[in-house]
């Protein structure tokens, strides 16, 4: 079964520029999770969707990230200014109902 | 709201040797319990996991845990490390189903030394 895609694996930005990221899960998974990981920490969920709706987005910085899953399968996660605090990793993971989390490759973004 | 605590930041640690990494956390009510492993420019991949029953988990390359209730912990271990097994290990918690979102713990350092 083909896994987690994440483009691109990396990305270099000035801060106050723009950045998307693109998530495509495992195919039937209806749980769709964005995680931004800092480096020297652990993932910290950003965002999840059930199918095309937002369950918990309660660490979201609203005013600058978004992110959509229109059609209930794959998923981009938008930074708009960026910041210098931004630079991490961030991780996308899928999961059937009740199941555990499967996690893509991650991207990596790194703001100068 | 949960928290997880994984007490040591790097294990430095001789090929073949036995290893454990320490996880705590706390949380009012029942948890699932997983250790996921990060090799580097990789995600995360599931190592094991705890849902019920029996409390020694044992999960892929060798590796087990055991689920403590009473020290609300549960640490990871290998009788004998390999040098691939060179990674960051994260403990992580979630309430209700185990596909809930993830708490996770700071990361284990974990380097394998020929």
């Amino acid at each position: 079964e083909a896994g987690v895609a994440q483009s691109p694996r990396y990305k270099i930005i000035e801060k106050r520029q723009s950045v998307a990221f693109w998530c495509n899960p495992i195919s039937g998974h209806a749980t769709l999770y964005w995680y931004q990981q800092i480096l020297g920490q652990g993932p910290k969920l950003l965002i999840q969707f059930q199918n095309n709706g937002v369950v918990d987005d309660s660490q979201l910085p609203k005013d600058r990230f978004s992110a959509e899953r229109l059609k209930g399968v794959d998923s981009t996660l938008k930074i708009q200014p960026a910041k210098l605090e931004d630079s991490a990793v961030y991780l996308c993971a899928s999961s059937l109902d009740g199941q555990p989390q499967h996690f893509g490759d991650g991207t990596r973004l790194s703001i100068l | 709201a949960q928290s997880v605590t994984q007490l040591d930041s790097q294990v430095p640690v001789f090929e073949e040797a036995p290893v454990e990494l320490r996880c705590n956390y706390s949380s009012s009510v029942s948890v699932y319990l997983f250790w996921y492993v990060q090799y580097p420019n990789q995600g995360l991949q599931l190592l094991l996991k705890y849902l019920s029953g029996s409390t020694l988990v044992k999960g892929i390359n060798g590796f087990e845990a055991e689920f403590n209730k009473s020290q609300t912990s549960f640490h990871l271990r290998k009788p004998s490390v390999h040098i691939s097994d060179t990674a960051e290990y994260f403990c992580a918690v979630t309430l209700g189903a185990a596909g809930n979102k993830l708490t996770f713990g700071g990361g284990t350092r974990v380097l394998v030394k020929p």
